[in-house]
């Protein structure tokens, strides 16, 4: 257990649909990333935010939000689904101040299916 | 601009022989540098990192990189591989020079690592 939880594990939809995806980061990290990964394919970062705010933002579709709460947990939001956008999501977090050394800590991921 | 390369899509090693997977880094500060692997269906998992010191680093499953600052690279080796070390290995960099919460890491397009019994 890496100490990052995303869920659901599997997520099967429909197109058009919308649905949430949730990481809650390892306690105590303030930085949440999301990464998309496609089949075979590299990551593809999204979204990041720290401690509730955005920081930065890569290849984000215009369909997708995100935000991190008070508590941390962040949701990951995609709407008007579309076959492509079946993935893996992945969630990561970090904390600068706790372990500047250290890389992400990797949750273990939601398979997006869209039929 | 900071970005990672590695050149190999894919890496085939008979089980027993020495694997080498490449990665080439460019950062205008001091260089951070990792190796994830990733089992398939699962998330990435840390293998090592170099921050400063020794330029051979060792890592998890028996794994080991050499950062090599005037070629700017960070090869990730193992002596002998196995057939459990098939899986997709990530190299990231981040400019240690940053401190600061846009804190990210740079990431490689992966290398499919094959190991052939």
């Amino acid at each position: 257990d890496s100490g990052v939880t995303q869920t659901p594990k599997h997520l099967i939809t429909a197109t058009g649909q919308r649905v949430t995806l949730r990481c809650s980061p390892r306690s105590g990290d303030l930085s949440v990333y999301w990464y998309q990964q496609s089949l075979d394919q590299g990551l593809q970062f999204l979204i990041q935010y720290y401690n509730g705010e955005e920081r930065a933002k890569g290849n984000i579709l215009e369909r997708f939000s995100a935000q991190q709460f008070p508590d941390l947990h962040s949701e990951l939001n995609l709407s008007s689904l579309e076959l492509g956008d079946s993935a893996l999501y992945f969630c990561a977090s970090s904390d600068r101040d706790r372990s500047p050394n250290y890389g992400y800590t990797f949750g273990s991921g939601t398979r997006l299916t869209v039929v | 601009a900071q970005s990672v390369a590695q050149p190999e899509d894919q890496v085939n090693v008979a089980e027993g022989n020495p694997l080498t997977v490449k990665c080439t880094y460019s950062v205008s500060g001091n260089p951070y540098l990792f190796w994830y692997v990733q089992y398939p269906n699962r998330g990435l998992q840390f293998l090592l990192k170099y921050i400063t010191g020794d330029n051979l680093v060792k890592g998890s499953y028996g794994f080991e990189a050499e950062f090599n600052k005037s070629q700017t690279s960070f090869h990730l080796k193992k002596p002998s591989a196995l057939v459990s070390d098939s899986a997709l290995y990530f190299c990231a960099v981040r400019d240690g020079s940053r401190g600061d919460s846009n804190y990210q890491l740079i990431w490689g397009a992966g290398t499919k690592l094959i190991i052939k019994p």
